[in-house]
């Protein structure tokens, strides 16, 4: 299948600075990418869809100055997550819905753990 | 996307079938059955997905009752590496990647 891949896997910032995390499609392109966050226990949360070359869609309840999401290829999509908190922490997951197909799976990253110290 | 409800917790021993149940009452007409599954620590993984008719591929089989209402994901012989949390979600096949998760099913398999 597709394939997904995120970096870093893991990353740990003190409190305060800017931390990104890269979602690139490896062997597919991909028009649209969605960034979910869990938290421990929990299940997965959609924060926003990014669509290559146009603004991001957030859901209700994200701040979109704090959650910064840049599609500016077809293969790239950037999250960056702005002046990091503790409360930041979390799974960071993406997900690619490959452009040649309209109804088709969408696939997964690996996920980025973010801790914010 | 239509709610979904799972146990949310099973046990299967190694080498039996696992059976995850999902209960889907509001599902729509044009609405899909998708389940996923998520490895401790890692992204979700797509198992299988169905509109109506029952699905097997290499991984699994999905059985949908006839009113659309329930599904089962069977898993017919089940490894140490299966445990994970099912995910079992309804959406529009048009909505690829973009998924409502519920709390899903903690599948552990015990040797």
């Amino acid at each position: 299948g597709a394939v997904v891949s995120q970096h870093p896997s893991w990353v740990i910032c003190k409190s305060g600075t800017s931390v990104k995390i890269e979602c690139r499609s490896l062997d597919f392109q991909a028009t649209t990418m969605f960034w979910y966050r869990q938290f421990p226990k929990q299940s997965l949360m959609l924060m926003a869809t990014s669509n290559e070359g146009s603004k991001a869609t957030y859901e209700q309840g994200v701040e979109k100055d704090k959650f910064l999401i840049n599609h500016a290829s077809l293969t790239l999509s950037t999250l960056t997550v702005t002046s990091a908190h503790p409360e930041d922490s979390s799974f960071y997951i993406c997900s690619a819905r490959d452009r040649r197909w309209t109804s088709t799976e969408a696939f997964f990253g690996q996920g980025t753990r973010l801790t914010v110290v | 996307d239509a709610k979904t409800t799972q146990p949310p917790s099973m046990d299967c021993a190694e080498g039996r079938a696992a059976n995850l149940p999902c209960n889907h009452s509001t599902i729509s007409g044009n609405e899909y059955v998708y389940w996923y599954r998520q490895i401790h620590s890692q992204g979700p993984q797509y198992i299988i997905h169905g509109l109506k008719n029952n699905e097997t591929n290499e991984m699994a089989s999905l059985i949908i009752t006839e009113d659309r209402k329930s599904s089962t994901l069977i898993l017919p012989h089940a490894t140490l590496r299966d445990t994970a949390v099912y995910y079992c979600i309804v959406r529009l096949n048009t909505n690829a990647g973009k998924s409502t998760f519920g709390d899903g099913t903690t599948l552990t398999v015990k040797p």
